[in-house]
């Protein structure tokens, strides 16, 4: 049974470029929420995806959008990267209203903008 | 706003007990959970609370007090292996998949 899977494991960019992080959730699960952690800081809620929809979304502005398809899979997608952006971007999945469900989560993208 | 505090570091000795303790101050509380973070890897779940007391599963345990906004991981019999950041994390009322973490404690195991 496979877990979260994320792609690609690390990134390099340059400032004002764009980025797409991959990821496919656990089987089974039909929910993706993605979360950033900065160094030394917790994960940060970016925003969630059931149904083909953006269903949430953290204090992240417009530069980070997302999608999901229609086998659960998702990306995520930053614009116009700042030298802020650089941090670990974990994908996380669920059944979506299960009380006691943890989130698992994948192994992340390292993404480093220079 | 969500405020969720954590001591950023502690060290403890091979087959000792290490409790990490954990306070929140959020709007609306739904559990909270603990997870571990090995350094470049996922964060895994440990333990989960949604009502007062005490929850054992195995060598971890976690406690909470709803009325305090207090939580604490109850490591015992530590190896080396526990090495790792704990992450303490609460659970958005209204939306089961969004949660809110802490910074992180980080747990140094020595010899």
């Amino acid at each position: 049974d496979a877990g979260v899977t994320q792609s690609p494991t690390h990134l390099i960019k340059t400032r004002g470029q764009q980025v797409t992080l991959r990821c496919s959730p656990k089987s089974g699960h039909d929910t993706v929420s993605w979360y950033q952690q900065a160094l030394g800081q917790g994960p940060q809620f970016i925003f969630q995806y059931y149904e083909e929809e953006e269903r949430q979304r953290g204090n992240f502005p417009d530069r980070f959008s997302g999608h999901q398809f229609p086998n659960y899979s998702s990306e995520l997608n930053v614009n116009a990267l700042l030298l802020g952006d650089s941090a670990l971007y974990l994908c996380a999945s669920s059944l979506r209203d299960r009380g006691r469900s943890p989130l698992h989560f994948g192994n992340g993208t390292r993404l480093t903008v220079t | 706003g969500q405020n969720i505090d954590q001591p950023t570091e502690m060290t403890a000795t091979e087959g000792a007990i290490v409790q990490i303790n954990c306070t929140y101050q959020t709007s609306g509380f739904n559990g909270l959970f603990w997870y571990q973070q090995h350094a470049g890897e996922a964060p895994t779940f440990l333990s989960y609370n949604v009502l007062d007391g005490l929850e054992e599963k195995g060598r971890f345990s976690s406690f909470l007090s709803r009325s305090k906004g207090y939580s604490y991981l109850l490591l015992k019999e530590l190896q080396m292996k526990d090495s790792a950041s704990y992450l303490c994390a609460v659970r958005d009322p209204y939306n089961f998949n969004k949660f809110y973490f802490g910074s992180g404690t980080k747990l140094n195991v020595k010899p």
